[in-house]
């Protein structure tokens, strides 16, 4: 069965420091996301990627963040200046489209940023 | 903006009880999607069930099933015969159906699951 798959599935970081989280969506899927979940709290909407563009971003995306689709296959969440509340559970989420709304997730990447 | 609240932070059930966890949830849209997903302590999400708002007809599957009330914007979540493996964080979800926010998922807070042998 096709899968989302997400490396690393945990990173440790220096403050400041920056790191790009990487996920293959599913091959056929037209619509990617990033979510992330603080420990013990809910999953956030961070950003949603259509047509090789941002669709929308929440207010958590600012500036330090920055997501990419290279070539067509790895789908790429960065953080350009790590800082300790970034620290979560980051989740990339594909979704095929065409009135197929069920999203699969990866299986996370734990930021640690120390 | 869409909102979705899980009044309950946590429930407990005894193995092959019934248990149901409630959800509500706030739009101006008439036409979107609500989910239920599972978060073991893997923390994978995984998809329990889903509810076209269109349809009338509340979804089920297996021992999974729901009460979708759209003029009282309630989406509960009802798990029958409850085994050990059920135990988990529960997210109530929103999804509008079309725009730039197709797909998106709103969640609520989540209910911590367990399950009583």
């Amino acid at each position: 069965e096709p899968e989302v798959t997400q490396t690393p599935s945990h990173q440790v970081t220096q403050m400041g420091q920056e790191v790009i989280l990487r996920c293959v969506p599913i091959s056929n899927h037209l619509y990617f996301y990033w979510y992330r979940q603080i420990l013990g709290q809910k999953v956030e909407f961070l950003v949603s990627f259509y047509n090789n563009e941002i669709s929308e971003k929440s207010e958590i995306f600012d500036d330090q963040f920055s997501v990419e689709r290279p070539d067509g296959s790895n789908f790429t969440l960065k953080i350009r200046s790590t800082k300790l509340e970034d620290s979560a559970m980051y989740f990339c989420a594909s979704l095929k489209g065409h009135m197929n709304t069920e999203a699969f997730f990866g299986q996370g990447t734990r930021l640690t940023v120390v | 903006a869409q909102t979705v609240t899980q009044s309950q932070p946590e429930m407990s059930v005894q193995e092959a009880e019934t248990v149901t966890l409630s959800c509500t949830y706030d739009t101006s849209e008439s036409d979107y999607y609500l989910f239920w997903y599972k978060q073991p302590p893997s923390r994978q999400m995984i998809l329990v069930i889903r509810q076209e708002a269109y349809k009338q007809q509340n979804a089920t599957e297996n021992r999974f099933s729901v009460n979708f009330q759209k003029a009282a914007k309630s989406f509960s979540l009802k798990i029958s015969d409850s085994q050990l493996g059920d135990a988990a964080m529960y997210f109530c979800a929103y999804s509008p159906a079309g725009g730039t926010s197709y797909g998106k998922l709103t969640f609520g807070q989540g209910t911590i699951l367990t399950v009583h042998p």
